[in-house]
């Protein structure tokens, strides 16, 4: 079974601290995506990335930094947290794509089971 | 851009009755796909069914089908004959590529509730 594990369930931490989030897959995946879900307005892509050093912005990528340095391990950085920062955290993994413009079979995103960050 | 609409914030359904979840989707790719999670209460995200544009049969996954209606643009999830363990957020993703890079674009969710 592919396993995305987190480094925290629930994290605590005042405004203006630096905060890491780690997420680790064991399947061997090429690509890594962090997302924050928020209700009402369900999952929101920060950032992903497609190899090892490599990294993309997604959505709402401000406020936040990435690093993958082991193709297993993507880290979510906030550099000083704020109160609006508060938010389910998601770390999701799949497998590479075949590349082009046109989709090959799919390749589902599996998750974790997500960090509840509550920034004070 | 890509766009997923998730009309129903809430839903509430007999057990064993058949429920509709909706989706509708805004891309101008020709290529995509669409996917199906389920998020219980405990927060991880399960997969449940995709569906390909060129697929041209709709998805079927044990209970879980797909009303996949290219045309109008929409992706509808049923679940059949429901049960209380199927009470949980449901989202509809969008899946495009851009020079091989895939990215999930996510609806806002269903909350489905199912009554005994």
């Amino acid at each position: 079974d592919v396993k995305v594990t987190q480094s925290s369930r629930y994290l605590v931490k005042r405004t203006g601290e630096k905060v890491f989030l780690e997420c680790v897959q064991d399947m061997d995946h090429e690509n890594m995506f962090w997302y924050r879900q928020d209700p009402g307005l369900g999952l929101r892509l920060i950032y992903f990335s497609y190899d090892v050093k490599m990294k993309e912005k997604g959505d709402i990528p401000e406020g936040y930094s990435v690093s993958r340095e082991k193709k297993e391990r993507f880290s979510l950085i906030l550099e000083s947290a704020s109160t609006n920062q508060t938010s389910m955290y998601l770390c999701a993994s799949s497998l590479g794509s075949l590349g082009g413009s046109e989709l090959g079979p799919y390749n589902e995103q599996f998750f974790g089971p997500g960090t509840r960050l509550t920034v004070l | 851009a890509q766009k997923i609409t998730q009309t129903q914030p809430g839903m509430f359904v007999q057990e064993k009755e058949a429920v509709t979840l909706d989706c509708t989707y805004d891309t101008s790719d020709q290529s995509y796909g669409l996917f199906w999670y389920k998020q219980p209460s405990s927060g991880e995200m399960i997969f449940l069914i995709y569906q390909g544009s060129y697929d041209e049969q709709n998805a079927t996954e044990g209970r879980y089908s797909l009303n996949f209606q290219k045309a109008r643009k929409s992706a509808n999830l049923v679940i059949s004959a429901s049960q209380l363990g199927d009470s949980a957020m449901y989202f509809c993703a969008m899946r495009t590529s851009n020079f091989g890079n895939e990215k999930l674009t996510f609806g806002t969710g269903t909350r489905l509730t199912i009554i005994p």
